[in-house]
């Protein structure tokens, strides 16, 4: 059964000073480990999917990375407006594997 | 482009009631997942359908039922709602089911 494990529960930053995020996951064969954001009240927003150990991802002040057993959001000189929580997920290939395996997130929370 | 919309977005319900939620993922998507969202178990997957074949089915009693139409469009149901079904409860559009999903904002329903 794939198992998605995300640290910390929460993190707590001031504007500026940079973090990351871990990602641990165990699938049989994967497919794709994806990252969302998701504002209270609202559905998650994607963000990257990686494929491959050693592949990287960047987007404005985001980098999501990959290795064999976890991967890693990094946040550059966060801003207020990155607080949300961060959501990990995995897709694995065994059979016809359609579903995407969540982990219970990040709360990330950015002081001005 | 529009994205996946869910409908209706709040809902309130006695328990025993039933109760049918709709999705209409993005044009071209004919992928449709559904996830029950809560504070204790985060984001678990519930079904995804493709052409109109349900392909996976998460652990969920059979009280959760759900349905794909020629456009794409997808709706679940639930009987015989418990307290403990109170939720957000999102949809998630792809194009294959192998792609990156794009959720909708979701349905809140309390069971009271």
């Amino acid at each position: 059964e794939d198992q998605v494990t995300q640290s910390p529960e929460a993190l707590r930053l001031q504007e500026g000073e940079s973090s990351s995020l871990n990602c641990s996951y165990t699938v049989s064969g994967l497919r794709g480990l994806f990252w969302y954001r998701q504002d209270p009240g609202k559905g998650p927003e994607f963000l990257f999917t990686l494929y491959s150990a050693g592949e990287e991802k960047e987007k404005e002040r985001l980098k999501a990375t990959l290795t064999k057993k976890e991967s890693f959001l990094h946040i550059t000189a966060p801003k207020p407006e990155d607080s949300a929580t961060y959501l990990c997920a995995v897709q694995g290939s065994g059979g016809s594997n359609y579903k995407l395996t969540f982990g219970k997130g990040t709360l990330l929370t950015v002081n001005p | 482009k529009a994205g996946v919309t869910q409908t209706p977005r709040y809902l309130i319900k006695t328990r025993g009631q039933q109760v049918t939620l709709s999705c209409s993922p993005i044009s071209g998507h004919r992928s449709v997942s559904w996830y029950q969202q809560t504070p204790g178990q985060g984001l678990q997957f519930l079904f995804e359908y493709f052409s109109e074949t349900q392909r996976n089915k998460g652990n969920f009693p059979g009280r959760f039922s759900g349905r794909q139409f020629s456009n794409s469009r997808s709706e679940m149901n639930v009987s015989t709602l418990e307290l403990g079904d109170s939720a957000l409860y999102l949809c998630a559009s792809s194009i294959d089911g192998t792609a990156e999903a794009f959720f909708g904002q979701g349905t809140r329903l309390t069971v009271v």
